[in-house]
């Protein structure tokens, strides 16, 4: 199976930093990324699909590029409602879809 | 709006079966997958399986082969996943969710609001 790693697992960042998260494949996916975002208590929430495409609705300091097996999720401007967890998953071959193990976001 | 709506949470014992649900409304529910994922207690999210409605197709990820069942009736718009015999390993919060785009299974969206599955002596 594909594995997925994440880091950093967890951060901690002032309203108004760039955070970056990565997310690594164990081999090439082309752009088949996707990632979410869930806030404590909540069911996760598209926010990228397809690496980089933005889901509907989603604010635009939200962003995700990379290909093949190296993959970057970008908050511009981080806010007080981002605080949650964000999540890699890859679809490169149903049934075995694989999510990452998370990355943690907080305010410093 | 579309929308997943779950069952409510269960409290059930080891070697129980049980069988959770999961509601589609706002689409066609015969022309979108929908898969279904466990989140244990503090940890991170895992993808189980997925069904189309449509034909009944179903695919399970190797970690989840014959540990549960998933299934649908179309007739009333709603996806389930069941346990046969209960374990405590199995104490998670449940999610459904629509896969997209139509007829394929590339991302999730939207989510049902999760069932959360206690299994205790």
């Amino acid at each position: 199976d594909i594995q997925m790693t994440q880091s950093p697992s967890s951060l901690s960042a002032s309203v108004g930093d760039r955070v970056t998260i990565t997310c690594q494949a164990s081999q090439d996916i082309s752009n088949y990324l996707n990632w979410y975002q869930q806030k404590p208590g909540k069911a996760p929430k598209l926010l990228i699909y397809d690496a980089s495409n933005l889901e509907t609705g989603v604010p635009s300091r939200f962003s995700g590029s990379g290909s093949g097996t190296d993959f970057t999720f970008t908050i511009s401007s981080l806010q007080p409602e981002d605080i949650a967890t964000y999540y890699c998953q890859q679809y490169d071959n149903l049934p075995r879809y694989t999510f990452g193990p998370g990355t943690k976001v907080d305010i410093k | 709006e579309v929308q997943l709506v779950q069952s409510g949470a269960e409290v059930k014992k080891p070697g129980e079966s049980l069988k959770i649900s999961c509601k589609g409304s706002g689409y066609s529910f015969t022309s979108y997958w929908i898969g279904w994922v466990r989140q244990m207690p503090g940890k991170g999210l895992e993808w189980m399986g997925i069904i189309y409605p449509g034909d009944s197709d179903t695919r399970y990820s190797p970690s989840f082969q014959g540990q549960v069942t998933i299934s649908a009736d179309k007739s009333i718009s709603t996806a389930y996943l069941q346990w046969s015999s209960l374990k405590a390993s199995d104490t998670a919060m449940y999610y459904c969710a629509r896969a997209c785009p139509i007829a394929a299974a590339h991302w999730f969206d939207p989510w049902g609001q999760g069932t959360l599955v206690t299994v205790s002596s």
